[in-house]
């Protein structure tokens, strides 16, 4: 079955460390999205790429860092300059419509 | 510029009784609007979207939203509430073409109440 996968579920750091979420789709789609969730702030869009090989910034993009070198992988890295890291991220992929991940959940200690 | 606004944070219904869930939007372009649900620690499923065709638009598990341009509003709706639809819903708006994203509200968490 298409899909995206995030991987892993849940990742502990310790603070001051670099840490790369994945994220893996096989549905063929160009577009990819990343967004970070924190309570009650609603999901909000960290980077996204329309087409491999470039990548544009969201409303939050400091602090992290993407790249976009095959179509089916967009990872994600969050870096000791993102100031506040903990947090549930979600991968998103566009076709026809929007698919989603089923997020990791980043816990910085 | 886009943005989705969801007035209040938790709406607690009975179960049987109507689901309302509102959401306003403003959009420099015509807009895509899409309602998705989420359970805890899950990605997104989406419920309904509308894309210009119908203004009222069906969904899954018995939601509907109607598109009212004249209020710019995209409200979720369900005549009865089922204790599985005790979730956190997000409204969400895009726009077509290059560089679309969506962008969404910042979510309302259902209760159903027995």
């Amino acid at each position: 079955d298409g899909g995206i996968t995030q991987s892993p579920k849940y990742l502990f750091r310790k603070e001051g460390q670099n840490v790369t979420l994945s994220c893996e789709q096989n549905l063929n789609h160009d577009a990819m999205y990343w967004y970070r969730q924190d309570p009650g702030q609603g999901l909000r869009l960290i980077y996204y790429s329309q087409i491999v090989n470039d990548f544009q910034k969201g409303d939050i993009a400091e602090g992290y860092s993407v790249s976009r070198e095959k179509k089916e992988s967009f990872p994600l890295t969050v870096t000791s300059a993102q100031k506040n890291p903990t947090a549930f991220y979600l991968c998103a992929s566009q076709g026809r419509g929007y698919t989603f991940g089923s997020g990791t959940r980043l816990t910085v200690v | 510029a886009q943005s989705v606004t969801q007035l209040g944070s938790h709406v607690s219904v009975s179960e049987g009784a109507l689901v309302l869930l509102r959401c306003n939007y403003s959009s420099s372009v015509p807009p895509y609007l899409f309602w998705y649900v989420q359970y805890p620690n899950q990605g997104l499923q989406l419920l309904l979207k509308y894309t210009s065709a119908a203004t009222l638009v069906k969904g899954i598990n018995g939601f509907e939203a109607e598109f009212k341009k004249s209020e710019t509003s995209f409200h979720l709706t369900k005549p009865s509430a089922h204790m599985s639809d005790a979730a956190e819903y997000f409204c969400a708006v895009s726009t077509t073409g290059a560089n679309s994203k969506l962008t969404f509200g910042k979510g309302i968490t259902l209760s159903v109440r027995p």
